[in-house]
């Protein structure tokens, strides 16, 4: 059974930085594409960012939202995918979901449990 | 960036109905290349994280009731729930895997009457 377990969330005053991670369970993540995504309360998901897989150098690729203050990485070793966050806002606040993709492509077949982010002072 | 534009925002309909949702893209997503369409359903319900439903606009997801049916081509798709049950309360995304950023609709409340 696949799992994704976000953790590392909380609050965090604005201009902070904070490190999301995803474990995950349940297949064999260095084969995979991985991804944040967020979504603000009553709002539709929101693509971050996702990184290859070894055999594709493990590119990445950012949304301009966030492009320049987030990184993503992997740790294959340990299963583990992370989300860097600096320089936060107040609307970077939201719940931050990691997600699985299907096979290379740029769907998403699993999504974790989502960790809430609240930026506020 | 592509834009996905989902009507209605919301609809109730009794159990047993079928539903209809609808999803435009501001730009094709069918690759000439391989003649697929780079479109997904998720759906969300109360409380949870999304879940996928369809990809390639009209291929389930395992484990998905086959009463959950995708269909369309180019910019304009549709899902369609047939025999609407109480747990399909929910709101219903597509997203566009096309190109980046990957951008969501803004989704569809479903209601049970």
């Amino acid at each position: 059974e696949v799992k994704l377990l976000e953790s590392g969330g909380g609050l965090v005053q604005p201009g902070g930085s904070l490190r999301l991670s995803c474990a995950a369970s349940g297949f064999t993540f260095a084969d995979f594409y991985m991804t944040w995504i967020r979504q603000s309360p009553g709002k539709a998901p929101e693509w971050l960012s996702f990184i290859r897989n070894k055999a594709n150098s493990y590119t990445t690729e950012y949304n301009p939202s966030v492009k320049g203050r987030f990184t993503i990485s992997r740790d294959d070793t340990q299963n583990v995918l992370y989300l860097q966050m600096n320089t936060l806002r107040a609307e970077d606040t939201a719940i931050y979901y990691c997600a699985k993709h299907g096979s290379h492509w740029y769907y998403f077949d699993y999504w974790g449990q989502g960790v809430m982010v609240t930026v506020s002072s | 960036d592509i834009v996905m534009t989902q009507s209605p925002s919301s609809l109730a309909v009794s159990g047993g109905e079928t539903v209809t949702i609808n999803c435009k893209s501001s730009q094709s997503l069918l690759y000439s290349g391989n003649q697929k369409n780079y479109l997904a359903w998720n759906q969300q319900k109360p409380g949870q994280s999304p879940k996928l439903l369809i990809y390639w606009a009209s291929t389930r997801q395992s484990g998905v009731p086959d009463r959950f049916i995708g269909s369309g081509s180019g910019t304009d798709f549709t899902l369609t729930i047939s025999s609407v049950q109480a747990e399909d309360l929910a709101i219903y995304y597509c997203q566009q895997y096309y190109d980046t950023p990957l951008t969501f609709g803004s989704g569809t409340k479903l209601e049970i009457k």
